[in-house]
């Protein structure tokens, strides 16, 4: 079965420093999406993706992030500035289209940040 | 978005059928309701989606009566593995974020 994977699967980074997620989304999905769980608590969405632009995003989503679809396969969270707050699981998912049969959203096993 | 409301936790035994509720009062007419399972660690994953009546796959079935106000996950014969937490999630069917609420914690006992 088709799955979602994200690399890495732990990333300890600075205070101030910049990481990059990265995801690759299965291959015959048109949007992509990016969530965040911080330790105990709900899943929160970030931020969509389709046809190489953001189609929606939540207030969590500020300049601080930026997402890009760099080649046909790559699907990418940057977070330029790392906080203590930003310390989280981060999610890709994906799926087949947004309504109807096929629009559910295929989750990846996350990449756990961890800001020191 | 159509807020929901769900138990917080439930247990049950091993081999009993196991009914979660959500609630979700102001959905609207181009809504689906939809499922998810989460175990620690690891990312949601889609169990079943109904707009309206009955809805059953490989691993569970969803009610849903026809004033669509409410809808109930049903797990035949749990095991230990499906302790997890569950999520409703309520959405139209161009919305592309969803919220996830606090989901309902199933533990599992044997």
């Amino acid at each position: 079965e088709p799955e979602v994977t994200q690399t890495p699967s732990h990333q300890v980074t600075q205070m101030g420093q910049e990481v990059i997620l990265r995801c690759v989304p299965i291959s015959n999905h048109l949007y992509f999406y990016w969530y965040r769980q911080i330790l105990g608590q709900k899943v929160e969405f970030l931020v969509s993706f389709y046809n190489n632009e953001i189609s929606e995003k939540s207030e969590i989503f500020d300049d601080q992030f930026s997402v890009e679809r760099p080649d046909g396969s790559n699907f990418t969270l940057k977070i330029r500035s790392t906080k203590l707050e930003d310390s989280a699981m981060y999610f890709c998912a994906s799926s087949e289209r947004t309504s109807g049969v096929g629009y559910e959203q295929y989750f990846g096993p996350g990449t756990r940040l961890t800001v020191t | 978005l159509a807020k929901t409301t769900q138990p917080i936790s439930m247990d049950s035994y091993e081999g009993q059928e196991v009914n979660i509720t959500c609630s979700h009062n102001n959905i609207a007419t181009n809504d689906y309701i939809t499922w998810y399972q989460q175990f620690p660690s690891q990312g949601p994953r889609f169990i079943i989606q109904g707009y309206k009546t009955k809805v059953t796959n490989e691993v569970a079935s969803l009610f849903i009566p026809a004033d669509r106000k409410s809808s109930t996950l049903s797990l035949p014969r749990v095991s230990l593995s499906d302790t997890a937490v569950y999520y409703c999630l309520v959405r139209g069917g161009n919305n592309n974020d969803m919220r996830f609420g606090a989901g309902t914690r199933l533990t599992v006992k044997p």
